[in-house]
């Protein structure tokens, strides 16, 4: 079955601390994975896929096949960070996680 | 280009009334989605359209639910009858070729069914 599993509805930490945004995928065929991002009162929007290997924002996404994951990291959260994380799994179509979200205090 | 564009922004209807959602993807793009977000499941994909012609819709919930593209600029996704159990935020996207993983999402429908 394809599914994409984000087991944190809720992430809080505080300003300056390291984030990691777990994500976890089931998928038979080579994987294309991304991270979405929807900020308070904007739309979702991509954030960054992992076959850019690029750093986006300060965050950075490792594709792990052996662990079927691909963790969004940050090793300094700032507070306009807030907002609701989707990972998603690019197969004939795009499958999103129940996606997480952070919060960052200042 | 102003993206893509949902309307309207929120909808509150009664139990059993029909609601129509609609959506003008981006000029030029050949795919268009709809997802539904919810609290419990997140964003669950309901259909999507290739050049108007709907390629998956094992995502529509059920019969009550149906969706249309009459044309490359505009699509539709109706309930009828609505039930509370399909509050959510609805969104439309689309994209310019194969390229599902950069969708171009619009602002959303909020329903609430009472």
């Amino acid at each position: 079955a394809q599914r994409v599993t984000q087991p944190e509805k809720l992430l809080s930490v505080f300003k300056g601390a390291p984030v990691e945004l777990k994500c976890n995928y089931s998928y038979s065929g080579s994987p294309e994975l991304f991270w979405y991002v929807q900020y308070s009162r904007q739309r979702l929007q991509l954030l960054l896929r992992h076959i850019s290997r690029e750093s986006i924002k300060g965050f950075t996404a490792d594709l792990n096949k052996g662990e079927t994951s691909f963790h969004l990291k940050k090793p300094f959260a700032q507070e306009e960070d807030s907002a609701m994380y989707y990972c998603a799994l690019l197969t004939d179509k795009l499958i999103f996680g129940t996606g997480t979200r952070l919060q960052v205090f200042p | 280009d102003a993206g893509v564009i949902q309307s309207p922004r929120h909808e509150v209807t009664e139990m059993g009334q029909e609601v129509t959602l609609r959506c003008k993807p981006i000029s030029g793009h050949d795919y268009l989605f709809w997802y539904r977000q919810t609290m419990m499941r997140g964003l669950e994909l309901l259909i999507y359209f290739n050049n108007n012609v709907p390629i998956d819709d094992s995502g529509m919930p059920e019969d009550r639910f149906s969706a249309k593209m009459p044309n490359a600029s505009f699509s539709t996704l109706k309930i009828q009858p609505s039930e509370p159990r399909d509050s959510a935020v609805y969104f439309c996207a689309s994209s310019l070729g194969r390229g599902h993983e950069k969708l171009f999402f619009g602002s959303g429908t909020q329903l609430s069914v009472l």
